[in-house]
């Protein structure tokens, strides 16, 4: 079966630290993964989307990029966080190219900026 | 564009009780998949239930069920006997195809809490 890794579960960062948050999936090949942020109190928003190695949209401009080093893996990073970027963030994949399927989500990362 | 509308911030149930979770959708498309997901306090978001635009079939999962009504572009969440443990944020999402990118889109409501009272 699939599972989806995604650390640290919490991160308490200083204003201007660079940010480095790491998602993996087991057990599927060749995934769609999403990065999501989550206000307190609101839905999720959709910041990057990738369908391959190497291939990042993304969805509002912000302080933050994604990476796709590897075909499971997806890396969202900041080199300097801002206030505005604490919140809860959320990776996600499906299956590629398969008509409308559920996105399955990690656990998420509590990040509070200081 | 895409817009999913959850009209209630909270609901109340008994144990028990059965509940539903409004959601409606407003889309152009003919083609949309329709989700609800679960995120109790710990964060975690957990896929229930899905319906698909063209199924005729009403989703159900256990004690999850979809009313899918398609003409009045609603599909709420009713959760029969419910316990406890099902006290969490409810959220309603719909999919659809971002043909450039080659991937499918979810699109959230704002979310539903419900709180189930022993």
């Amino acid at each position: 079966s699939q599972t989806i890794h995604q650390w640290p579960a919490t991160l308490v960062q200083p204003v201007g630290s660079p940010l480095s948050l790491e998602c993996t999936v087991e057990g599927t090949s060749n995934p769609n993964l999403y990065w999501y942020r989550q206000a307190a109190g609101r839905g999720l928003q959709l910041l990057f989307y990738s369908v391959g190695i190497g291939q990042i949209s993304s969805e509002v401009p912000q302080n933050l990029s994604a990476s796709r080093p590897q075909d499971r893996q997806f890396i969202l990073s900041s080199k300097k966080l801002l206030l505005s970027d604490s919140g809860f963030y959320l990776c996600a994949w499906s299956m590629q190219d398969t008509g409308h399927q559920p996105q399955h989500f990690g656990d998420g990362t509590r990040l509070s900026i200081l | 564009a895409q817009k999913i509308t959850q009209t209630q911030p909270g609901m109340f149930v008994q144990e028990k009780e059965a509940v539903t979770l409004d959601c409606t959708y407003d889309t152009s498309d003919p083609s949309y998949g329709l989700f609800w997901y679960k995120q109790p306090s710990s964060g975690e978001m957990i896929f229930l239930i899905y319906q698909g635009s063209y199924d005729q079939q009403n989703a159900t999962e256990g004690r999850y069920s979809l009313n899918f009504q398609k003409a009045r572009k609603s599909a709420n969440l009713v959760i029969s006997a419910s316990q406890l443990g099902d006290s969490a944020m409810y959220f309603c999402a719909m999919s659809r195809l971002y043909s450039g990118a080659g991937s499918y889109q979810l699109t959230f409501g704002k979310g539903t809490k419900l709180s189930v009272i022993p």
